[in-house]
């Protein structure tokens, strides 16, 4: 049973506009969250992250919204470029796991120009 | 450069054969990590070794034995793996201790294919 859900496979953006992916858990003991991004032939890389004693987390171009009550998390992007198309993995661990992350299956994200 | 170097990029082995994956990382690190991608399935992780020990074997099929000679190597050793083994294997470090949650750091990875 998969405890990180990215229910979107894929996403299509204009060129300029908000990219929104979405992610579910189900585990209540995670409380760190991380938005990694993956092009193709690399490894993925880190993005951003959140604790679970913040609901909002802003870097840039990128924000990070954590609702705890829905275990919910979501990424924005804006204004969106068409370097930003790539695979984005959702990710979770749990307080006393260390950096073992959950990875959720990933939304692949197109901007088109 | 992500500073997480992995060797070999592809790499296509027989059934019977025998082969391992190299990961070095360049980031003064304590942890490092394999995690597998299969089509269509979510990262797994697969084993975690903390200061070059191993803390974590996530039900790995014995054919999967992983060696970390010190905090900057570590090697997956390969033998008699199953075709539905063909993956990406990734490689990541990242620093753990008390209060430290530091991301993990990926290389590009291993794409395998078992034939």
């Amino acid at each position: 049973d998969q405890q990180v859900k990215q229910n979107s496979p894929s996403l299509s953006v204009q060129e300029g506009r908000i990219s929104i992916l979405n992610c579910d858990y189900t585990n209540s003991m995670f409380d760190y969250f991380l938005w990694y991004k993956k092009y193709p032939a690399e490894g993925p890389t880190f993005l951003i992250s959140i604790s679970s004693i913040k609901d909002k987390n802003e870097d840039g171009r990128f924000t990070v919204f954590l609702n705890k009550s829905a275990k919910h998390l979501s990424l924005h992007i804006v204004p969106s470029q068409p370097g930003d198309s790539a695979v984005y993995f959702c990710a979770a661990s749990a307080h006393g796991a260390g950096n073992m992350l959950t990875f959720g299956g990933g939304t692949r994200l197109m901007v088109k120009p | 450069e992500t500073g997480v170097t992995q060797t070999p990029r592809h790499l296509v082995m027989g059934m019977t054969n025998k082969k391992s994956l190299k990961c070095e990382q360049h980031l003064g690190h304590n942890a490092m990590y394999w995690y597998k991608q299969s089509a269509k399935k979510p990262l797994e992780l697969m084993f975690v070794y903390n200061f070059k020990e191993q803390t974590e074997n996530n039900s790995v099929p014995s054919r999967f034995s992983p060696e970390c000679p010190n905090s900057s190597h570590l090697f997956l050793h390969l033998h008699t793996l199953q075709p539905e083994d063909s993956a990406l294997y990734l490689c990541a470090s990242s620093q753990v201790g008390q209060g430290v949650n530091s991301p993990l750091h990926f290389g590009n990875g291993t794409r395998l294919t078992v034939t």
